[in-house]
């Protein structure tokens, strides 16, 4: 169990519509990253928050934004969907512990965009 | 540019039949490299870090350890239950979030 939790599992959306995913961390965890995984790839970073500020952006273009707030709960809002944007969307939260970094990750969010 | 290369990409063994996947890197000031185990339609569940040539961690049956510019990890004996897609990760700079992902081996036990 990592403690972070993401909503919905999944939905269906179509061409140009917006969509907004939540994730939530345990307490303390200040960092969430969101990923989006495409079938058969690996996890590419889209951005990064740090105390509700964005600290990092990974090749994605800025209809992709994102929140975090006090309470370790943050989204992921994709704006003007495109066919592309199908896939496994992944938020994790980061923690150092006893000197390892750990990167926990949530169940994600399967998108279909038709 | 940071690049993480996983081979092979899909693997077959027979239960109890030893291995290793491999991890290559090219990436400047590696903070530390991250290994997941997914299962279809999951997020990623947390294995192991390393962070300096020399290092080995284990778990159970999997062995994680680094060099320089790669990264094993063995299986020993491997059951069924340890078919899934083994990803590779790396994190640079001082900032511990961003992590550059390879494209996985998938693996699969046959009993």
């Amino acid at each position: 169990e990592t403690g972070v939790t993401q909503s919905p599992t999944h939905l269906i959306k179509t061409r140009g519509q917006q969509v907004t995913l939540r994730c939530s961390s345990q307490s303390g965890h200040n960092t969430v990253s969101w990923y989006q995984q495409a079938l058969g790839q690996g996890p590419q970073f889209i951005f990064q928050y740090y105390r509700e500020e964005e600290n990092g952006r990974g090749n994605f273009p800025p209809r992709f934004s994102g929140l975090q707030f006090p309470n370790y709960s943050s989204e992921l809002n994709v704006n003007a969907l495109e066919l592309d944007d199908s896939a496994l969307y992944l938020c994790a939260s980061s923690l150092k512990s006893g000197g390892t970094d750990t990167q926990y990750f949530g169940p994600g969010t399967r998108l279909t965009v038709l | 540019e940071d690049q993480v290369t996983q081979s092979p990409e899909a693997l077959r063994l027979q239960e109890g039949e030893s291995s290793s996947l491999n991890c290559s890197y090219t990436v400047s000031g590696l903070r530390g490299l991250f290994w997941y185990r997914q299962d279809p339609g999951k997020g990623p569940e947390f294995l192991f870090t390393l962070y300096s040539a020399g290092e080995e961690k284990e778990k159970e049956r999997l062995k994680a350890t680094l060099t320089k510019k790669e990264s094993f990890l063995h299986i020993t004996a491997p059951k069924p239950e340890d078919s899934a897609t083994y990803l590779c990760a790396v994190n640079r700079g001082s900032t511990l979030g961003r992590l550059y992902f390879g494209r996985g081996t998938q693996l699969t036990v046959w009993p």
